[in-house]
């Protein structure tokens, strides 16, 4: 399966909100709600910041959504904060239960 | 609280062979699916392997199909990745991955909710 769709990078100013689209195929984004976001900051693990499409881990903040639409996954992040500068990564269920899973290239998030 | 430390990483030839662990702590570590996740240098992240909490059923990228083997001791709360037949292109972070899912037989509707810190291998003659 090929690697889902991602902009490679993004910016916005302190405060505002912006979205980072993840785009795959009717197999796989568009045939399950089993996307999650995952967040890098430089040199360290990934984190879980959304799963099943829109659903948030405990201890994640409410300025982190994540929604859906035919073959196209979003995350939004609101009201953007200096410490959400980081690489994000999404991941789908690839329709293949011998291989399950699949990333987006990545996005670099930029605050200005 | 959950704690993931890989280990084992290293420099080896073309062709060698790693085998990486991964100790894990503060969960019931039979009751869930792990997974390797990697990262090449500069990279995004490639999923390579999970196996269900029992070990009885694995999984694998087409890029490791046949050349890598996941396999887990629930006695010993440890999770392993042997390498072998390694190609310049493995060089990469190794992430361990506890997988979380409300199916627990169905480990390939999970997602990654808590990841180690990583461990580099590096294939170079």
């Amino acid at each position: 399966q090929s690697a889902l769709t991602q902009p490679a990078s993004v910016s916005g100013s302190p405060g505002q909100s912006i979205t980072i689209s993840c785009t795959g195929t009717s197999s796989d984004v568009g045939s399950y709600n089993l996307v999650s976001w995952y967040q890098q900051h430089p040199g360290k693990a990934p984190k879980l910041m959304i799963y099943e499409v829109s659903k948030r881990p405990s201890g994640v903040s409410n300025r982190f959504s994540g929604s859906k639409s035919g073959n196209t996954a979003s995350l939004t992040i609101s009201g953007l904060q200096a410490e959400d500068e980081a690489d994000y990564y999404c991941c789908s269920y690839a329709g293949s239960s011998t291989s399950p899973w699949v990333f987006g290239g990545g996005t670099k998030l930029t605050v200005l | 609280e959950v704690q993931l430390l890989e280990s084992g990483g290293g420099l080896v030839q073309p062709g060698g062979s790693l085998r990486l662990s991964c100790a894990a702590s503060g969960f019931t570590f039979s009751s869930y699916a792990m997974s390797w996740v990697r990262q090449a240098p500069g990279k995004g992240l490639e999923w390579v392997s999970a196996i269900s909490g029992s070990g009885g059923s694995t999984y694998y990228a087409d890029s490791v199909k046949g050349r890598f083997t996941i396999s887990r001791d629930n006695s010993k709360n440890t999770l392993y990745l042997q390498m072998n037949s390694l190609r310049a292109e493995d060089t990469a972070v190794y992430y361990c991955a506890k997988v979380n899912t409300v199916v627990p037989a169905a480990i390939h509707l999970g997602h990654f909710d808590y990841w180690g810190q990583g461990t580099l291998v590096t294939v170079s003659s």
